[in-house]
């Protein structure tokens, strides 16, 4: 069985920029929650999708948008990057439509945008 | 609006003692309460999930307990390593959401 895995492991880009970041669901998992994490906070829920449909969103803007593909490997694309974006961003999957359905995270993504 | 909290922010213990990690959260309509491990720069690993019904759940050294009426949860571990160092985070769900505690980080000194 095969984990959840994210690309790349980090990232640094220039404020104004568009970032695509990558996750890779665990096997058999239909459901892709997105987080960020500040440094010394904890997660904060993006958004979820679930059989390809976003499936609830915390309070982000709209330039945070994800996708998610018939495999269930799933996108997060963030344009116009400010530098409070910068953060830890994972991904987690799980087997059904809801939140609180047990999540397996990922290794996560660290983005700095300078 | 729900609001976790945990306390104490930072933990420092000898090796070999047992220890409490507090959570506690604002609504008490929740789904589930979860408890996660999370190393320096890395990813969430789940240790133990309990759902609203439940009062424990157990995983070796690791006991979680709920009591949804006073909004709290207390991890316990059991004779401490200095393997358990890390940051601990507990996350309580609802319809759509999911929300996370700031953490503890615990370090056991050997």
């Amino acid at each position: 069985e095969t984990g959840v895995t994210q690309s790349p492991t980090h990232l640094i880009k220039t404020r104004g920029q568009q970032v695509t970041l990558r996750c890779s669901s665990q096997s058999g998992h239909n459901t892709v929650s997105w987080y960020q994490q500040a440094l010394g906070q904890g997660p904060q829920f993006i958004f979820q999708y679930y059989r390809e449909e976003e499936n609830g969103r915390g309070n982000f803007p709209p330039r945070f948008s994800g996708l998610q593909f018939p495999n269930y490997s799933s996108e997060l694309n963030v344009n116009a990057l400010e530098l409070d974006d910068s953060a830890l961003y994972l991904c987690a999957s799980s087997l059904g439509r809801y939140t609180y359905n047990e999540q397996f995270f990922g290794p996560g993504t660290r983005l700095t945008v300078l | 609006k729900q609001e976790v909290t945990q306390i104490p922010a930072a933990l420092s213990v000898p090796e070999g003692e047992n220890l409490v990690l507090n959570c506690s959260f604002t609504d008490s309509a929740i789904y589930n309460l979860q408890w996660f491990r999370q190393d320096p720069g890395k990813g969430l690993t789940s240790l133990l999930l309990i759902q609203s019904s439940q009062r424990e759940q157990t995983s070796g050294r690791l006991n979680a307990s709920l009591d949804k009426s006073s909004g709290r949860s207390t991890l316990y571990i059991a004779a401490s390593q200095p393997g358990d160092s890390a940051t601990y985070l507990c996350a309580v769900s609802r319809d759509d959401k999911i929300i996370f505690g700031k953490g503890t980080r615990l370090h056991i000194l050997p």
